[in-house]
């Protein structure tokens, strides 16, 4: 059962960064394309970035180019996502999810549990 | 981007009844290459992520109960509960997957009338 768990979420001022992880299990990692995805307070999901599954092409939504970066772990089945430069409206529950479909035309199955980042000082 | 819009906001059906949602997107998501639109549904109960229904516009994800269903095709689509259940309440989510930057519908909410 493919099962995916998110870490690293928190408080964090303004103009401040944080690094998410996500920990991949039951399936193989190497094999999927894998996303962020987040969702503000009460917001349907906003796709942020993707990452292809071998030689890490990575993909990224306007809102967050150039402050955010994702990488992947293939060794260690585990997915990243460091952000920089935050601000009150990245406030989210982001969550982790690996990609299905025509890559890079994906949609997202299964998603992780998410982890919150409230960006406020 | 492509902006994809779902109606109604909320809609309220009686147990067994049909609820029908709607997404419309602001260009074709058809590929006439492979004859297939690029279009995905979600539903996410409280407290949960998301989970993919149905992707391809039409093809139920593994099991996923027959009584949801998706059709449509170029710019308008339809995901239909043909006997709602009460475990069906929740928000139902459109997405596109046509470019390389997915979008979502803002939503519909559904619940027991």
């Amino acid at each position: 059962q493919m099962q995916l768990v998110e870490s690293g979420g928190g408080l964090v001022k303004p103009g401040g960064s944080l690094r998410l992880s996500c920990a991949a299990s039951g399936f193989t990692f190497s094999d999927y394309y894998m996303s962020w995805i987040r969702q503000a307070p009460g917001k349907g999901p906003e796709w942020v970035s993707y990452i292809s599954n071998s030689d890490s092409r990575t993909y990224y939504a306007d809102s967050v180019k150039g402050r955010f970066t994702i990488s992947r772990d293939n060794a260690k089945n585990s997915l990243y996502l460091q952000m920089n430069s935050l601000r009150a409206e990245d406030t989210a529950v982001y969550y982790c999810a690996a990609c299905g479909g025509d890559p890079p035309y994906i949609w997202f199955d299964p998603w992780g549990q998410g982890t919150l980042v409230t960006v406020s000082s | 981007d492509i902006v994809m819009t779902q109606s109604p906001d909320s809609l309220a059906v009686s147990l067994g009844e049909r609820a029908t949602i709607n997404c419309k997107s602001s260009q074709s998501i058809f590929y006439s290459s492979n004859n297939k639109n690029y279009l995905a549904w979600y539903q996410q109960k409280p407290g949960q992520p998301p989970k993919v229904l149905i992707y391809w516009a039409s093809t139920r994800e593994s099991g996923v109960p027959d009584r949801f269903s998706g059709s449509g095709s170029g710019t308008d689509f339809t995901l239909t509960i043909s006997s709602l259940q009460a475990e069906d309440v929740a928000v139902y989510y459109c997405q596109q997957y046509y470019d390389t930057a997915p979008t979502f519908g803002q939503g519909t909410e559904v619940e027991i009338k």
